[in-house]
């Protein structure tokens, strides 16, 4: 059971939009950061989204990061067939003085 | 480039010890936090440890506190962590990543390759 809760898939076809939703509490999203990852079949993840909103250089701006609350959400608009991968939250948890992922999202654009 | 490069992965029986290296090449090393993540076959991602760029502060999981301990010398650009008595259930490829920031945060912004730990008898 992970601390941050997401859906465990995703899906969509080529030029939709597909938000991801990421659940914490108070002590992870609700006070700190939140981060986003992606993970292509048979590769390490790679930082997608940090500080809830920012893209590293290199990221296309199709991606983009939000959060309210203990709630944190990753859009991804005109999708296509290589954002086919794993998607995780992650957040620092002042309670377990770590960070803590989520369960990760499955995406497939059908 | 930047990169990370694992190594000292392999098959261990439960019980034993195993050590991990991550050296790095391209970033000021000795500026930013360390981590390692692992991820069981078919599983999410698992936050193992991180240690602070001076080596002063240190936070495990609850999973792996009292066995694993994580290390680096910066002299050398690499990362460590040294896994005692280990379980089936630390079986995972186990990543490095460097911390965005100069401590500790969930912002992972280089990874490695990462090396594969298989606990089995």
């Amino acid at each position: 059971q992970s601390v941050l809760t997401q859906p465990p898939s995703a899906s969509g076809t080529p030029g939709q939009r597909v938000t991801i939703s990421c659940s914490g509490t108070n002590s992870n999203i609700g006070s700190n950061t939140v981060n986003w990852y992606q993970q292509l079949p048979g590769t390490a993840p790679k930082l997608l989204i940090y500080s809830n909103t920012l893209r590293p250089s290199g990221v296309p701006d199709r991606f983009s990061g939000s959060k309210s609350g203990t709630s944190a959400s990753l859009a991804i608009s005109g999708l296509q067939s290589e954002d086919e991968a794993d998607y995780y939250c992650a957040a620092w948890d002042d309670s377990l003085n770590g960070p803590v992922f989520g369960g990760g999202t499955k995406l497939t654009v059908l | 480039q930047v990169q990370l490069v694992e190594s000292g992965g392999g098959v261990v029986e439960p019980g034993r010890s195993l050590r991990l290296s991550c050296a790095d090449s391209g970033f000021t090393f000795n500026s930013y936090g360390m981590h390692w993540v692992r991820q069981a076959p078919g599983k999410g991602l698992d936050w193992v440890a991180v240690i602070s760029y001076d080596g002063n502060k240190k936070y495990y999981a609850d999973s792996v506190k009292g066995r694993f301990t994580i290390s680096r010398d910066n002299s050398k650009n690499t990362l460590f962590l040294q896994m005692n008595s280990l379980r089936a259930e630390d079986t995972a490829v186990y990543y490095c990543a460097k911390d965005r920031y100069s401590g500790s945060s969930a912002a992972f912004d280089i990874w490695g390759q990462g090396t594969m730990v298989t606990v089995s008898s």
